[in-house]
């Protein structure tokens, strides 16, 4: 079993609608969560962090997190052509690794 | 402010030649510094990360080296490279409780 699972995709969304994207983590004792995006050719871009269980809302971006099912997703609101792009959930390891998923490619039709 | 960088931004090598690639952190000390590589169309391999100067941890055995001269240097290196070095090599800090900043990344052809 792979430490950190996302589907691949492509996941395909229209303009204005919400994506959801998820991740599954095998480690019960990871503390961190993260969410990065990454476009082609560029390198990951923090885009949100949970810590806790429940949701947490910046903007558009809202991350859940559900430890005991160890589950984290990623919901963007009112999607838009700029957010076409490779998501990447990651995990920490201990206190000083993270470890990534192999990322979901998700693409906003207009 | 607080920044990493990364050089150079391209590089096409042929097999069997040696690589060296350096990554620099402005803006902070002491820090925990990564070398990941990224296949075409895949996740991010964690190679090598550094808690000090010398300290370096190793988490895949390969041809590839690590070494950590200066506190805010970090250096990827390899004596003979292969096809399979092929990838995209991103050096990151551990800014805090915050995840990782990621330089911009060395695009590596072997050919």
């Amino acid at each position: 079993q792979k430490e950190v699972e996302q589907n691949s995709g492509p996941l395909s969304v229209p303009e204005g609608a919400i994506a959801s994207l998820n991740c599954t983590y095998s480690d019960r004792g990871s503390q961190s969560f993260f969410w990065y995006r990454q476009y082609s050719g560029k390198s990951p871009e923090l885009i949100m962090s949970i810590y806790s269980n429940g949701d947490k809302e910046d903007g558009r971006f809202t991350a859940q997190l559900n430890k005991a099912s160890q589950y984290v997703s990623l919901l963007i609101r009112d999607s838009q052509p700029s957010d076409s792009a490779t998501y990447l959930c990651a995990v920490t390891q201990g206190a000083q690794k993270l470890v990534f998923g192999q990322g979901t490619r998700l693409t906003i039709n207009p | 402010s607080q920044t990493i960088h990364q050089w150079p931004a391209t590089l096409v090598q042929p097999v069997g030649s040696p690589l060296s690639l350096e990554c620099t952190v402005e803006g902070t000390s002491n820090p925990n510094l990564y070398w990941y590589r990224q296949a075409a169309g895949r996740g991010l391999q964690l190679l090598f990360y550094s808690v000090g100067i010398g300290q370096i941890s190793s988490e895949v055995p390969q041809n590839l080296s690590a070494s950590r001269p200066q506190d805010r240097q970090f250096i990827l290196s390899s004596k003979k490279l292969l096809l399979s070095d092929s990838g995209f090599y991103l050096c990151a800090w551990l800014t805090g409780g915050n995840g990782y900043t990621f330089g911009s990344g060395t695009r590596l052809t072997v050919v």
